[in-house]
């Protein structure tokens, strides 16, 4: 198994281009997660999805979009990149929490983003 | 508002040295969990704290949750160069995502 992969690892944009990471996951995870992370704050996360064609806003969810049309599949969009924009990107996947008690999260390589 | 603050935010210790990190919160939790993140790489779960007063222990890595369930400690015994890496914590109330504290870094000179 190959657990969460994202594509592409490494990405230079410039200001206004817009961008989709891709994040795939083999576990059969019903849940899946965009963070950012960036210097000193830790793992924010951006939006969430708790099943195939359901998406919600995170804690930082503006300038970006989401989308989960398959159930091993999450999309992170960037429409115009900002400078603001600059991190590294995790996606993770975990499955349905139980009785309030959340499963292990597996996240992804990252991927490092750069909007000059 | 930071739910979760880790302290201390850095620490640089010789290896065979004993470390406490700690994780803080007003609020209580249903459940905790630690992650480790390496450079380059995703965090890993290390344990997940479900119980108030709970104590979990993972070799050298002693994790403890707070009888009110409002804080956690990591205790490492005898660091090694290995154990060189990002502490998160992460707590989760309710049906609601995860929120991660911001780490304690973690450096083990040998």
């Amino acid at each position: 198994n190959a657990g969460v992969t994202q594509t592409p690892k490494f990405r230079v944009l410039k200001t206004g281009q817009s961008m989709t990471l891709l994040c795939a996951q083999d576990m059969n995870h019903e849940y899946m997660y965009w963070y950012r992370q960036d210097p000193g704050m830790g793992l924010r996360l951006i939006h969430y999805s708790v099943g195939e064609g359901t998406t919600a806003k995170g804690e930082v969810p503006d300038g970006y979009n989401v989308s989960r049309l398959k159930k091993q599949n999450f999309l992170l969009g960037l429409e115009s990149a900002a400078p603001s924009q600059t991190s590294v990107y995790f996606c993770a996947s975990s499955y349905a929490s139980s009785g309030g008690y959340p499963y292990e999260q597996y996240f992804g390589p990252g991927t490092r983003l750069t909007v000059t | 508002t930071q739910l979760l603050e880790q302290s201390p935010q850095f620490l640089s210790i010789q290896e065979g040295e004993n470390l406490t990190v700690y994780c803080n919160s007003s609020s209580v939790f249903s459940s905790l969990q630690w992650y480790r993140q390496e450079p380059g790489e995703g965090p890993v779960l290390l344990v997940t704290v479900v119980t108030g007063g709970e104590v979990k222990k993972l070799k050298r890595l002693t994790f403890q949750f707070g009888d009110a369930r409002k804080d956690s400690s990591l205790h490492i015994t005898a660091a090694q160069p290995g154990d060189t890496g990002l502490y998160l914590c992460a707590g989760a109330r309710g049906n609601t995502p995860l929120v991660f504290g911001k780490g304690t870094r973690l450096s083990v000179i040998a």
